[in-house]
């Protein structure tokens, strides 16, 4: 079985840009969740998307927004970049979401640069 | 709102020592606790995953053990080695379906 994929895997961007990173996860699973590294505040959970709905949501700003498709492949979307959106997005996908039962997967993440 | 810590920060060890990684968390209703292994630049592999319910998983030379009731796990490598340096992070699960990571470990295997 293929494993999670993320695209593009680098990008650099200028302020005041918006950008779209895309997750395809693992056949058969419908939960899709986006996390934000950073060394300064490590991992951090953006939101989770299930069956086109999102169903948790972290502490972010509007600028950040995503959506899923009917064939669970997710995108993220961060508006109006600011230098400190630079970081390295990871999206996790799970059978049916981190439940007791269910493991994350995780892909290789993009590495979003904001200059 | 949960928190996660990992101790140390970091680890030097020579090739084949036996190591013990910490976590400790201060919500114990937790669904679920996962390891992960986190390579420079790259994603993170699980390595364990522990429900509620468990004490312990094991995995070739891991260990991983959980102890809600005091909010604390560790992960046990046995006779390291030098490809198993990278970042350990270990992350729980509350309701609302989300991880919360500790800091990680940062682990150097030295030959």
């Amino acid at each position: 079985k293929a494993g999670v994929t993320q695209t593009p895997r680098y990008l650099i961007k200028t302020r005041g840009q918006q950008v779209t990173l895309s997750c395809s996860p693992i056949s058969g699973h419908r939960s899709v969740s986006w996390y934000q590294q950073t060394p300064g505040q490590g991992l951090q959970f953006l939101f989770e998307y299930f069956s086109e709905t999102q169903r948790n949501k972290g502490n972010f700003p509007g600028r950040f927004s995503g959506r899923q498709f009917s064939n669970s492949r997710s995108e993220m979307n961060v508006s109006t970049l600011e230098l400190g959106d630079s970081a390295l997005y990871l999206c996790a996908s799970s059978p049916e979401g981190a439940g007791e039962l269910y493991e994350q997967y995780f892909g290789p993440g993009t590495r979003l640069t904001v200059t | 709102k949960q928190e996660v810590t990992q101790i140390p920060a970091a680890l030097s060890v020579p090739e084949g020592e036996n190591l013990v990684l910490n976590c400790s968390f201060t919500d114990s209703a937790i669904y679920n606790l996962q390891w992960f292994r986190q390579d420079p630049g790259k994603g993170l592999t699980s390595l364990l995953l522990i429900q509620s319910s468990q004490r312990e998983q094991t995995s070739g030379r891991l260990n991983a053990s959980l102890d809600k009731s005091s909010g604390r796990s560790t992960l046990y490598i046995a006779a390291s080695q030098p490809g198993d340096s990278a970042t350990y992070l270990c992350a729980v699960v509350n309701a609302g379906n989300m991880l919360t990571f500790g800091g990680g470990t940062r682990l150097m295997v030295k030959p």
